[in-house]
Formats: structure tokens, sequence, C-alpha cells
């Protein structure tokens, strides 16, 4: 089993639809980061979180320390949202250790 | 323009043939770090670095070294590349621990 676990897999959408992408992990961390990964491969850091919530536009992230798990929501998705979501967690200092990512489709 | 550099950016190579892959950033970061993405594997870390001429290993290190002379530099050096370390390499850097990281573009190697 996989210390971090994302669901689902792959999502399409319709434009509009709010969307979530879960993360659970199984071990203690320090903090854990939410990614973006353009259809060119680019990687954008867009959260991280030690407790609570984030907010940034119309992207929210939640994490449950107790439940080892964390949410990223995006409201009135738009098809340029359509891209690859990874979540990592970090284990003291700078070790990171990803998902396997959420492929996001948003269809206009 | 706050910017994590690698070059090269495509690099097919032979197999025992050293190389190394750059990586620069410019944002005075403390943290920087090399991973590797492999499809049905997802994004692993090879090596990080805290600071300057202190270095660690990441979850696949083998194959790897790197080395922090400077701040701003952390080149990946494959001795004695093989076919299973053909990749997509993405460098990264953050400002402080647990702080967001900053990812250069992407190197995708090709050992045949």
């Amino acid at each position: 089993k996989n210390e971090v676990e994302q669901s689902p897999q792959n999502l399409t959408a319709q434009e509009g639809e709010f969307i979530t992408i879960n993360c659970s992990y199984s071990v203690g961390i320090s903090a854990l980061h939410w990614l973006q990964q353009h259809p060119g491969g680019g990687i954008v850091s867009l959260f991280m979180l030690s407790s609570g919530k984030k907010k940034h536009g119309r992207l929210i992230a939640t994490i449950n320390i107790q439940e080892k798990h964390s949410s990223l929501h995006i409201t009135a998705s738009h098809p340029r949202d359509s891209a690859v979501y990874i979540c990592a967690v970090s284990r003291g200092a700078q070790k990171l250790v990803f998902g396997q990512g959420t492929r996001l489709t948003i269809n206009p | 323009e706050a910017q994590v550099t690698q070059n090269p950016r495509y690099l097919i190579t032979v197999t025992g043939k050293k190389l190394t892959v750059t990586c620069s950033q410019n944002m005075n970061h403390e943290y920087m770090s090399w991973y590797r993405q492999d499809p049905g594997l997802g994004l692993r870390q090879i090596y990080y670095s805290m600071n300057v001429e202190v270095t660690d290993k990441g979850d696949v290190p083998e194959g790897y070294k790197v080395s922090r002379k400077e701040k701003r530099n952390f080149p990946l050096i494959l001795e004695s590349p093989s076919p299973n370390q053909t990749s997509l390499y993405f460098c990264a850097s953050s400002l402080e621990q647990g702080k967001g990281q900053y990812f250069g573009p992407g190197t995708r190697l090709t050992v045949t």
C-alpha cells in the first residue's frame, strides 16, 4: 500500500462543476502539499498545509490531521483547470513522498 | 524573474556515458531537490539538499550523485547511466523547510 493515496485517479467533469480530489496518507507528516502539473509537464506548487484550510482564488485545500486526510476543491471549474493534481507529504526536512496524481479533465 | 532552470531540457545518450543535468535557482533558496517521474510510479525524490555542502538521499538515490558547492546550483550526476534511468527529471527549490517548492521545467532523459 502506498504511503499516499489519491482518489479518484481520473475525473472528468463539465465546466462549472464543483470538483473534489482526495488524498489520504498513512504516516506522520510535517506538512502536506498540493501540486498541479500542466499538460505540458510543468509543475506548480498550489498549497502547503499543516492544519486547517487554505484558499487561493477558486481553489481550496483542507487537511484533517487526525484522519490523515486532505481534500482539494475547485469551485466553478474551467477547462483551464484540466491538469494532473498531485498530493505530496513531507516527512521531516525536505523529504517528500508523492501520490500517484489525479488527472482532471474539464469539458466546456 | 524568479525561476529554477534546468539544462539540458532533452537528452538522449547511451549506456555508460557520464552525464550531468544542471539545476540553478535565482531566489537564494536554501533547499533544493531532485525528483524523477515515471509512468505508473509518479514522482519520487532522488536527493535533496538543505544548504551548501549538505545533501541527503531521497527514496531512489541509487545510480545518482549530487553536489551543492554553491547555494544556487544543484547538479545531478549520472556516472554510468543505464536504461532504467530513462525518465523525466525535475529540480525544485524552496526558501525554507516545509515551504512550497518552485519546480524547474523538467529534463527528459533517454538512455539507450
